[in-house]
């Protein structure tokens, strides 16, 4: 139980494109889902929380017309990086927590590396 | 400020031995989870254990166990018959109850599992 998935697992893009990145959870209803990004060898750093229904919340110095961020149900949410740029490049991780059990527990996709041209 | 620390950046161990990873953390709050998470070369990050501040029990889920010294404000991981396949990133992470459910998380250790 508990699956999260990603797609795409990878994509190449052109500076100036922007790339969809959806995150569904498989078997269960999420609250709250979670985007991260991880540096090589590094830990990961939030980027933002959603919620259903809500705007998203977005940490310090994320950019939110950069990184668009839909939870348009309890089992998809979607990261939109508009008009990338080669220093977009990096690894996308979202997560996502239970609407029932373990709800402080975080159920992470596979991720998505990107890579911009 | 809440912190995570892990303070042995890589580790190896021989398999079918036993390893323990450290891992502090620092919060003022009494209701919390800890968590230790395996992020294998796939880079899917996997849920290893999780562990209820509020219980005193050490949570075990079959090779894996922890030792929670709450006072101490230590949470270790320990593997016992390391497996090739237990070579992986482990991080170790806390989540505040209150707190949107936000991951505060350690910098991780490598360990490395020798044949």
């Amino acid at each position: 139980g508990a699956v999260v998935s990603q797609h795409p697992s990878w994509v190449i893009c052109k500076s100036g494109t922007s790339v969809k990145i959806e995150c569904r959870s498989l078997d269960f209803q999420a609250t709250t889902m979670f985007w991260y990004r991880q540096f090589p060898k590094q830990s990961l750093m939030l980027m933002a929380t959603s919620n259903e229904g809500s705007k998203a919340t977005y940490e310090q110095g994320v950019e939110k017309d950069k990184f668009l961020i839909n939870h348009a149900s309890l089992t998809l949410s979607t990261l939109t990086v508009t008009s990338a740029h080669p220093e977009d490049s990096s690894f996308y991780i979202c997560s996502a927590s239970s609407l029932q059990g373990y709800t402080d527990t975080q159920y992470f996709g596979p991720g998505t590396r990107l890579t911009v041209l | 400020a809440q912190t995570v620390t892990q303070s042995q950046p890589e580790m190896s161990v021989q398999e079918a031995e036993t390893v323990t990873l450290s891992c502090t953390y620092d919060t003022s709050e009494s209701n919390y989870y800890l968590f230790w998470y395996k992020q294998p070369p796939s880079r899917q990050m996997i849920l290893v254990i999780r562990q209820e501040a509020y219980k005193q029990q050490n949570a075990t889920e079959n090779r894996f166990s922890v030792n929670f010294q709450k006072a101490a404000k230590s949470f270790s991981l320990k593997i016992s018959d390391s497996q090739l396949g237990d070579t992986a990133m482990y991080f170790c992470a806390f989540v505040d109850a209150g707190n949107n459910r936000k991951l505060i998380w350690g910098l991780g250790t490598s360990l490395a599992v020798n044949p």
